[in-house]
């Protein structure tokens, strides 16, 4: 499968715990995003990636969210100290021109 | 701050018939337009991108057109299918990084 890879695609959490979100963009693509949705809205912007360079985060992300991407391909969002107000599903995307590509999502459940 | 609507908010349509969902958007200096379809608890397939300086895109049974003077798009979807039933989502770039969704249609094509 060369599309966007997102693991795990579920995870239940207990609140005030930590969680760690893996995206795979497709191989040559030097963009990546991560997206937030809630259920029956459209997803919101956090952060986006060039190459290993953050170079935009949004005020969604807290200082709680910190995202990486040390070599340039996968990434990972981690949100520390969970909140029930975190229960979505994060999105990853990625691109190398134009089109963005996103990939199945990870569901997250704080109770 | 871009704002994108998507009307109507819900769509229920026989089989075979001919769609058209309409997207707007508050700004018009984009860079495209995007538009996706997304399936109960999965994420986005794209479908169709047209770029800021193209008036429409043709896939298959769908066409979407853009007037970014007025801040318009329409999704066009001729001889619908039951398959055709899941969340259409448009989104625009503006900036270089970032994509506004709107909330989305939800289309059910009822055999």
């Amino acid at each position: 499968d060369t599309g966007v890879s997102q693991n795990p695609r579920h995870k239940i959490t207990k609140r005030g715990q930590n969680v760690t979100f893996r995206c795979d963009p497709i191989s040559e693509h030097n963009r990546l995003y991560w997206y937030r949705q809630t259920l029956g809205q459209g997803p919101e912007f956090l952060t986006y990636f060039q190459n290993e360079a953050q170079l935009e985060k949004s005020r969604l992300l807290s200082d709680r969210f910190s995202a990486e991407r040390p070599k340039g391909s996968f990434s990972t969002l981690e949100i520390q100290r969970t909140e029930q107000g975190d229960s979505a599903m994060y999105l990853c995307a990625s691109s190398l021109m134009a089109e963005a590509f996103f990939g199945q999502g990870t569901r997250l459940t704080v109770v | 701050k871009q704002e994108v609507t998507q009307i109507p908010a819900a769509l229920s349509v026989p089989e075979g018939e001919n769609l058209v969902l309409n997207c707007s958007f508050t700004d018009s200096a984009i860079y495209n337009l995007q538009w996706f379809r997304q399936d109960p608890g999965k994420g986005l397939t794209s479908l169709l991108l047209i770029q800021s300086s193209q008036r429409e895109q043709t896939s298959g049974r769908l066409n979407a057109s853009l007037d970014k003077s007025s801040g318009r798009s329409t999704l066009y979807i001729a001889a619908s299918q039951p398959g055709d039933s899941a969340t259409y989502l448009c989104a625009v770039k503006t900036g270089a990084n970032n994509l506004f969704f709107g909330t989305g249609t939800r289309l059910t094509v009822i055999p």
